[in-house]
């Protein structure tokens, strides 16, 4: 069964970091490339991060480049997130999740994400 | 980055009715299109991938239509469990973007 376990959320005050984690299980890690989407509170989803699944493709949302980085670690099974220079607009919870894909070069591919954690709350405030 | 725009943001339907959700790209994204699920307090869960490939698993009144710039979600015959927030999402580029999501509520 996949399992995603995210830990690491709390309280931290603006311009603060925090270092999110999510342990997965169930399959094999080092084969998916995984994602970060976060959703503020009563608001939708936003996608946060991506990493391919031996790191060597990295990508940022705009809103959060250059403050956040994203890293695995494929001996652990584990993904992370850094997220420095925290604002109050980062209060979201943090899902990871795994990209699924279907079809061929040919066809084409096409990703998805497939399951997801529990989520982990951050909240940025004074 | 692709704009995805959901209409309409909320709609009320009764059990058993047939519902349809819009996502409308703001570029061409053939049919990297997927869509999902989220009730309260849960975890998001895929519905349809390519605009119209059911997730296993997932049961045969949803599904879903569309290329290039419009899409569809159909819910034929609405149950309890499908009141929920639903969600389009591209993906064209791997700068993912979601809809604004569309609240199912009963009527």
């Amino acid at each position: 069964e996949v399992q995603l376990v995210e830990s690491g959320g709390g309280l931290v005050q603006p311009g603060g970091s925090l270092r999110l984690s999510c342990a997965a299980s169930g399959f094999t890690f080092s084969s998916y490339s995984m994602t970060w989407v976060r959703q503020a509170p009563g608001k939708g989803l936003e996608w946060v991060s991506y990493i391919s699944g031996s790191s060597e493709a990295i990508n940022y949302a705009d809103s959060v480049r250059g403050r956040f980085t994203v890293s695995r670690d494929n001996a652990k099974n584990s993904l992370y997130l850094e997220l420095n220079s925290l604002r109050a607009e980062d209060t979201a919870v943090y899902y990871c999740a795994r990209e699924g894909s279907y079809g061929s070069a040919s066809r084409g591919i096409f990703d998805y994400f497939d399951y997801w954690g529990q989520g982990s709350l951050v909240t940025v405030s004074s | 980055d692709i704009q995805m725009t959901q209409s309409p943001s909320s709609l009320s339907a009764s059990v058993g009715d047939r519902v349809s959700i819009t996502c409308r790209a703001s570029q061409n994204i053939n049919n990297y299109l997927n869509w999902y699920q989220q009730k309260p307090g849960k975890v998001p869960k895929l519905l349809i991938y390519a605009a119209s490939s059911l997730q296993t698993g997932v049961p045969s009144r949803f599904s879903g239509s569309g290329f290039g710039t419009d899409f569809t979600l159909t819910i034929s015959g609405l149950q309890p469990e499908d009141f929920a927030t639903y969600y389009c999402q591209q993906s064209y580029t791997t700068t993912w973007t979601f809809g604004q999501g569309t609240t199912v509520e009963i009527k």
